[in-house]
């Protein structure tokens, strides 16, 4: 079965600073999708990231980056030069077809100013 | 603007009434899901349609009842709900397809339900 695990139930890093939140996976599956989302005070969950299991390139959208290691089953997302509005929890999910997803449990980041 | 559009915002509702809580997607998705956030607590998938067939329903008690009229359009029917369902109910879809924006699960703001 498949199971995502974030093990940081809260994290907290100074306003400009680096930080990166955890997340591993367990599939059996070899191409699949991962994902980062972002749920801020307002609640909307917003994608933050996607990578492509079958993609060896780790995916960047500005500050945002991951660090995929398939092997490992690892899918770590680094924020650089924090910033207040990424004050929010962070999910990670995975999926591989079929329309099924599953979410890790969350990590609440808060930003320092 | 994710694309997945839900009314009521915020709900407050008696434990004898019966509403209805919509989703609206323009995505152009094949699939559709309600899930439940509660306070501290992960995310529970509800019900998943597939083509406006059920796939999925979590063990979900029957004072919930969705409708999926078509591919674009979800319901949450509530009726004698308990205060324990105050919660933040969150539809989303996706497109099982291969592609940049496939496989990928967009969700809507959310309705804010409070069961007095």
């Amino acid at each position: 079965a498949q199971t995502v695990t974030q093990s940081q139930p809260e994290m907290s890093v100074q306003e400009a600073e680096t930080v990166t939140l955890s997340c591993t996976y367990d599939t059996s599956e070899s191409n699949y999708y991962l994902f980062w989302y972002k749920q801020p005070p307002s609640r909307q969950m917003i994608l933050v990231i996607r990578q492509e299991a079958y993609k060896q390139q780790n995916a960047t959208e500005n500050r945002f980056s991951v660090n995929f290691q398939k092997a490992a089953k690892s899918f770590s997302l680094k924020i650089s030069d924090s910033q207040l509005g990424d004050t929010a929890m962070y999910f990670c999910a995975y999926t591989n077809t079929g329309n099924q997803f599953y979410f890790g449990t969350g990590t609440s980041l808060t930003v320092i100013p | 603007e994710t694309g997945v559009t839900q009314t009521p915002r915020h709900l407050v509702m008696g434990m004898t009434n019966k509403k209805s809580l919509k989703c609206e997607q323009h995505l152009g998705h094949n699939a559709m899901y309600w899930y439940k956030q509660s306070a501290k607590k992960p995310l529970e998938l509800m019900f998943v349609y597939n083509f406006k067939e059920q796939t999925e329903n979590n063990s979900v008690p029957s004072r919930f009842s969705p409708e999926c009229p078509n591919s674009s359009h979800l319901f949450l029917h509530l009726h004698t709900l308990q205060p324990e369902d105050s919660a933040l109910y969150l539809c989303a879809s996706s497109q099982d397809q291969v592609g940049p924006s496939g496989n990928t699960i967009y969700f809507g703001e959310g309705s804010w339900l409070t069961v007095v």
